[in-house]
């Protein structure tokens, strides 16, 4: 199943810089996306979301960008801080209900 | 800020043995699921859950698993005669609604292992 997929399992960043984490789905009939933080021994933590018909979502240092035609959503984090060090997780629904698809995830490490 | 919790934190169970997950959701929340990730595998989706009814489920969620909220505080995850293959984290969410607008809030998990 590689409906949604993060093709990068990983990512370091500088603090201060910025960090841009990737996700590509497949099937248009997403119509919800949403980014999902992941300390160890913790659970998935909400961190933004974007509905389909918008193409950029902000909420501080975190911006969402969609690309419908490319099928493409990225998270922005500027500026990067250690505290952001964890794993990202991109997730899409249909009818924007909660009956989520993840992606593997990207294991973010923002270095002092 | 209210949680979702899960006990225990890690449980370790035999093959063909029963295995009964447990969930505090979120108090004034409405619907409740399961998540389970495999080690090395994506988060996926097992089963919603409102009203005392099952929603939604997936492939994954089989005769072998049920979902119970016995009274007005507990959800549990059941597995009747659990396989090597059930080994995995099992998340709990809640949600006050079934829209991704009301994003889910996740519990710690709890870490099944079965030998």
């Amino acid at each position: 199943d590689q409906q949604v997929k993060q093709n990068s399992p990983s990512l370091s960043v500088q603090e201060g810089r910025i960090s841009i984490l990737n996700c590509d789905y497949t099937n248009s009939m997403f119509d919800y996306f949403l980014w999902y933080k992941k300390y160890p021994a913790e659970g998935p933590t909400f961190l933004i979301s974007i509905s389909s018909i918008k193409d950029k979502n902000e909420d501080g240092r975190f911006t969402v960008f969609l690309n419908k035609s490319a099928k493409h959503l990225s998270l922005h984090i500027v500026p990067s801080q250690p505290g952001d060090s964890a794993v990202y997780f991109c997730a899409a629904s249909f009818n924007a209900g909660n009956m989520l698809t993840f992606g593997g995830g990207t294991r973010l490490m923002v270095k002092p | 800020e209210p949680e979702v919790t899960q006990t225990p934190s890690h449980q370790v169970t035999q093959m063909g043995q029963e295995v009964i997950l447990r969930c505090v959701p979120i108090s004034n929340h409405l619907y409740f699921y399961w998540y389970r990730q495999i080690l090395g595998q994506k988060v996926e989706f097992l089963v919603s859950f409102y009203n005392n009814e099952i929603s939604e489920k997936s492939e994954i969620f089989d005769d072998q698993f049920s979902v119970e909220r016995p009274d007005g505080s507990n959800f549990t995850l059941k597995i009747r005669s659990t396989k090597l293959e059930d080994s995995a984290m099992y998340f709990c969410a809640s949600s006050p609604r079934d829209r991704a607008r009301s994003p889910l809030h996740f519990g710690n998990g709890t870490r099944l292992t079965v030998t």
